[in-house]
């Protein structure tokens, strides 16, 4: 597709229970990067693919978070026994191989967790 | 430690009025400095890179390396300007490209 696609756009669970996020990329997009925004602050990068191989996982907790991006699939951001703390937007972004190329941003997920 | 600091939480001017919007950021590299813009109920889209060195919707930036700034600047805001705008660093080519984004500052920009 042309825009970044990720589904829902709202998701609400109870603490304890598992989240599951997804994201399809830009067609041609090698690259994915997942971020989370807590209460409108600033983004927090999580973990980056390319392609379906982990490229940089370096602010993914170390417990409960995992991600994967499977070929002909949407990437997925999974979070176990979640908490209240984990209550943010997600957002995917997606961009294409070569240095300098942006990222463009799909339209969050507002994860609420009761 | 990489860090991008965006001073003002909101600004509001009046149409017409200039605007600068700051960002200053900490990098031991060279960086590829961003802005991105978010509309009202839109996601998040590229305004500018500091490579391109071009002029989107009035708006430019200019990357000074010895004051670490890269400030977004218009001459004339139109109401239309009136979004959240966030600053955003990447360390280059070598890096693995994930972006470092400053708080954010709302512009608000008043008939």
């Amino acid at each position: 597709g042309e825009e970044v696609a990720q589904t829902p756009k709202h998701l609400v669970r109870g603490e304890g229970q598992k989240a599951k996020l997804y994201c399809a990329p830009i067609k041609g997009h090698s690259y994915v990067f997942w971020y989370q925004q807590v209460l409108k602050n600033e983004f927090k990068f999580l973990i980056s693919f390319q392609n379906e191989n982990v490229f940089d996982e370096t602010g993914m907790p170390k417990e409960r978070f995992s991600a994967k991006c499977l070929p002909n699939s949407p990437c997925s951001l999974e979070i176990q026994a979640t908490k209240l703390e984990d209550s943010a937007v997600y957002f995917c972004a997606s961009r294409q191989v070569g240095g300098n190329q942006p990222q463009h941003f799909g339209d969050g997920t507002r994860l609420s967790i009761l | 430690a990489q860090r991008v600091t965006q001073p003002e939480k909101l600004l509001s001017v009046f149409k017409g009025a200039p605007v600068e919007l700051k960002c200053n950021y900490s990098y031991s590299g060279s960086p590829e400095l961003f802005w991105y813009v978010q509309y009202s109920r839109q996601r998040l889209q590229l305004l500018l890179r500091h490579i391109s060195r071009e002029s989107i919707k009035g708006f430019t930036a200019d990357l000074n390396k010895g004051e670490t700034s890269f400030h977004l600047k218009k001459p004339f805001a139109q109401e239309e300007d009136s979004a959240m705008y966030y600053c955003a660093l990447s360390g280059g080519s070598s890096n693995t490209g994930k972006l470092i984004f400053g708080q954010g500052t709302t512009l608000q920009v008043k008939p």
